[in-house]
């Protein structure tokens, strides 16, 4: 069965540092995304990035890398030079291609609080 | 363009009840999908959607349902509400057609504000 795992419940980083938020995945389907998400207190999910497993380069999008390492199941979230508003929960997640359709399955999350 | 939008945004019901939440995804979206949300379980996948028919359904008792009208808004009725159903309910939309395909796994869900249904 799928799983996300997020073992990091909550997490400090000073401004303008950089940051990582682990994720561990189980799947047995070979074909797969991940995903990260914000939820800042106002409860909307925000998408950050996207990586595909067959993807041979880590994904980038602005201030947000994604560190994936296939063989140990492993996608972690960097986000460098830190800001006051990214403090909010993160969400590590994963949709099976064999699944169907959109159905995703999110990890516990990782609460982030940058600090000036 | 207009994000995806759920009403009502709060909510309190007494046990017992039954309660109807709505979701109005994206236009063009016609892939629609519920979360639950709570402290202990985290997020849970209920069931998706795409046109009127349910693709996917999580591990959810029978009092848990929805569905989809033709213009893609989708609606989930929470029938005999119990206390450990108090959760933020958050609606998802996707732009694309659902199916098999590597497309859908990158496929950015789109998701809204969530209703917060207090039980009482």
């Amino acid at each position: 069965a799928q799983k996300i795992t997020q073992t990091q419940p909550g997490m400090f980083v000073q401004e303008k540092e950089a940051v990582t938020l682990d994720c561990t995945y189980d799947t047995s389907d070979p074909s797969y995304g991940l995903f990260w998400y914000k939820q800042p207190s106002s409860g909307e999910m925000i998408f950050l990035i996207y990586q595909g497993s067959y993807d041979q380069q880590n994904a980038t999008e602005g201030r947000y890398s994604l560190n994936f390492q296939k063989a140990r199941k492993s996608a972690n979230l960097v986000i460098s030079a830190s800001q006051l508003g990214d403090s909010a929960m993160y969400f590590c997640a994963m949709r099976e291609l064999n699944t169907g359709g959109f159905k995703t399955i999110f990890g516990a999350g990782t609460r982030l609080f940058v600090k000036a | 363009k207009a994000g995806v939008t759920q009403t009502p945004r709060y909510l309190i019901k007494t046990r017992g009840q039954q309660v109807t939440l709505s979701c109005s995804p994206i236009s063009g979206h016609r892939s629609v999908s519920w979360y639950q949300q709570t402290p202990g379980q985290g997020l849970q996948f209920l069931f998706e959607y795409f046109s009127e028919t349910q693709r996917n359904k999580g591990n959810f008792p029978g009092r848990f349902s929805g569905r989809q009208f033709s213009n893609s808004r989708s609606e989930m009725n929470v029938s005999t509400l119990e206390l450990g159903d108090s959760a933020l309910y958050l609606c998802a939309s996707s732009p694309k057609i659902p199916g098999q395909g590597a497309w859908t796994l990158n496929t950015e869900a789109f998701f809204g504000q969530g209703t917060r249904l207090t039980v009482v």
